[in-house]
């Protein structure tokens, strides 16, 4: 069965560094997403993604972050300066958005942990 | 906007007994409905969804759930809980047109009792 996969699993840096977070979505998918976990609270949204565009971002999503789908299988989260509080599981998820789907599909995240 | 509240940060049950979780959602317009499990240090796997079509649910692994607008909620049942459920249950709701982002709830751990 087709699924998300994410790389790394597990990435540490220093607090000011910048950070790629990998997402190979799913291949038919349109629709791709990140969200992120901090430990012990809820998923967030971060942004949407479509046709080569953000089609939606929060409030989170402001001018250190990045997205970007270089060739046609990866997304790419990019965090420019980290700062501590960045520190979360983040998410990438894809969906078709064809009809009477909409399901998202979440890979097994990657923990970023910054020090 | 849409929210999703989920009552119950912790839920415990015995092995064989009914599991219960329970979801309220606010939305403007009528939502989709998702409930997602996310076993520890992995990511999260649709259960089931609700797109307006029946409003009892049936998901994998011997989930359902049923969408009562009137109550403006989205439970999840189980009849008879097993180890395995032992998890951490995120329900989330999204608009449904236009607007894909998916909303969470602050999930509830439900810890089987041997």
């Amino acid at each position: 069965e087709p699924e998300v996969t994410q790389t790394p699993s597990h990435q540490v840096t220093q607090m000011g560094q910048e950070v790629i977070l990998r997402c190979v979505p799913i291949s038919n998918h349109l629709y791709f997403y990140w969200y992120r976990q901090i430990l012990g609270q809820k998923v967030e949204f971060l942004v949407s993604f479509y046709n080569n565009e953000i089609s939606e971002k929060s409030e989170i999503f402001d001018d250190q972050f990045s997205v970007e789908r270089p060739d046609g299988s990866n997304f790419t989260l990019k965090i420019r300066s980290t700062k501590l509080e960045d520190s979360a599981m983040y998410f990438c998820a894809s969906s078709t958005r064809a009809t009477g789907a909409y399901e998202q599909y979440f890979g097994p995240g990657t923990r970023l942990t910054v020090t | 906007a849409q929210s999703v509240t989920q009552l119950g940060s912790h839920v415990s049950v015995s092995e064989g007994a009914l599991v219960l979780l329970r979801c309220n959602y606010s939305s403007s317009v009528p939502p989709y409905l998702f409930w997602y499990v996310q076993y520890p240090n992995q990511g999260l796997q649709l259960l089931l969804k609700y797109t307006s079509a029946a409003t009892l649910v049936k998901g994998i692994n011997g989930f359902e759930a049923e969408f009562k607008k009137s109550e403006t909620s989205f439970h999840l049942t189980k009849p008879s809980a097993h180890m395995s459920d032992a998890a951490e249950y995120f329900c989330a709701v999204t608009l449904n047109f236009g607007n894909e982002k998916l909303t969470f709830g602050t999930g509830t751990r439900l810890t089987i009792i041997p």
